[in-house]
Formats: structure tokens, C-alpha cells, sequence
């Protein structure tokens, strides 16, 4: 079974660009989930997905950060403008049914952004 | 808000020795989860523990979940270093599921 992918790996951008990072999560998998983990911490929850529509967004940094799910499948998770604090492993994770009480997630690599 | 506090938050031990890391909390949880991350790479599920006093044991690695339910601990026996990792607890919420994570414990084997 394919596991979660996401793209680009790394990341480096100067601060004030914009950036995206892909998501596709395991095949089947209901909820869909992009955290942030900067070094030396534990994920911190950005944004839940439960096929395309959003579970949980409170700690989203609305006036910066976007993401999307259209078709309730691959996501995309976008910072723009970046900030120098925005440098952190983005992680994103999959479970197969939240609503039904399927809380085990399955994490992807994670892309790791570095802003100059 | 509820957190979930692990200690140590770092740990280097030499090969062979036993440790135990402890993930603690004033919030009751439904259940409660253990990964482990490597070095650029996401978390991976360890083991899942549900039941107050329940202990789960995988090969070298025994992991306990308090009778309340606020807390869990992670013994390790004979550690090696493929034991070197970033060590999370995230407990699970009755009400909507979701994960609240410890800020984990790194930990390094040293040959």
C-alpha cells in the first residue's frame, strides 16, 4: 500500500515569496491533515480535512496561509507571504475515517521550508 | 487548552541500558498514541493504548497507559541505536478525536 506522498521535499525561500506544498494521501483515506513542526517541538495541527470540507482550521495563520482540498482527495497547503518564523517541517498526514472515530494517522516525509 | 508534557525532553544513553520516558497530562484522554520520527522523516505509529492500566509490549519496547488515563510511559530495554529517535505521545479526545501532541522526547543510543 502506497503511502502518504508530498512534494516538493525541500524548500528555501526568501522571506515575503510565496510557496505550496502537494499532498496525496493514502488511497481511500477520508481525512486528510497538514501540521507544522518547527525543531524541537511536537506536529502543531494547521488545518483538518474530512473529505473537502474543513474539520478544524483555528490555528491556521488565515491572513498568510491557505489550503485547499477540492475533490476530497490531494491537497495543496500555500504561505504567502512567508516569514523568517514560517521555517518548520510541513507534515501531512492521512487517516482513514475521523468521523468514525479512526484516529490513527499516517504521516508523510514532510517538506521542509527554510526562509532567508 | 490541554497539553501533554513529555520528559525527558532529551536523553543519551550509551547501548545496552534500560530507560523509560513518561508523557504526562491533567486531561483524561480516550486514547492514547506513540510514535516515533527519525531524521527527516514523519512520524510513525508505535503502538495505540485505550484501556486505564493497560500495558502493551512490542519486542524491546513496553509501553504503559495510566489507570486514569492521564498519562503513559515508554521502557525501553537493552536499547540499541536503532533506537535513536524523536519520541511523540499525542492523546485523542473523546469528544472530536483529535490529537494533542507532546513536544516528544529526542533520544540517542550511543554504540
Amino acid at each position: 500500500e502506497a503511502g502518504v506522498a508530498q512534494s516538493p521535499r525541500y524548500k528555501i525561500i526568501e522571506k515575503r515569496q510565496s510557496v505550496a506544498f502537494w499532498c496525496n494521501p493514502i488511497s481511500g483515506h477520508a481525512t486528510l491533515y497538514w501540521y507544522q513542526q518547527i525543531l524541537g517541538q511536537g506536529p502543531k495541527l494547521l488545518i483538518q480535512f474530512q473529505n473537502n470540507g474543513v474539520v478544524d482550521d483555528s490555528q491556521l495563520p488565515k491572513d498568510r496561509f491557505s489550503a485547499e482540498r477540492l475533490k476530497g482527495v490531494d491537497s495543496t497547503l500555500k504561505i504567502q507571504p512567508a516569514k523568517l518564523e514560517d521555517s518548520a517541517v510541513y507534515l501531512c498526514a492521512s487517516s482513514l475515517d475521523w468521523g468514525l472515530g479512526e484516529e490513527t494517522q499516517y504521516f508523510g516525509p514532510g517538506t521542509r521550508l527554510l526562509v532567508l | 487548552t490541554q497539553l501533554l508534557e513529555q520528559s525527558p525532553q532529551f536523553l543519551s544513553i550509551q547501548e545496552g541500558e534500560n530507560l523509560t520516558v513518561y508523557c504526562n497530562s491533567s486531561s483524561v484522554f480516550s486514547s492514547l498514541q506513540w510514535y516515533r520520527q527519525e531524521p527527516g522523516e514523519g512520524p510513525v505509529l508505535l503502538v495505540t493504548v485505550v484501556t486505564g492500566g493497560e500495558v502493551k509490549k512490542l519486542k524491546r519496547l513496553t509501553f504503559q497507559f495510566g489507570d486514569a488515563r492521564k498519562d503513559s510511559s515508554l521502557h525501553i530495554t537493552a536499547a540499541q541505536p536503532g533506537d535513536t529517535g524523536l519520541y511523540l505521545c499525542a492523546g485523542a479526545r473523546d469528544s472530536n478525536y483529535q490529537l494533542i501532541w507532546g513536544a516528544g522526547t529526542k533520544l540517542i543510543i550511543k554504540p
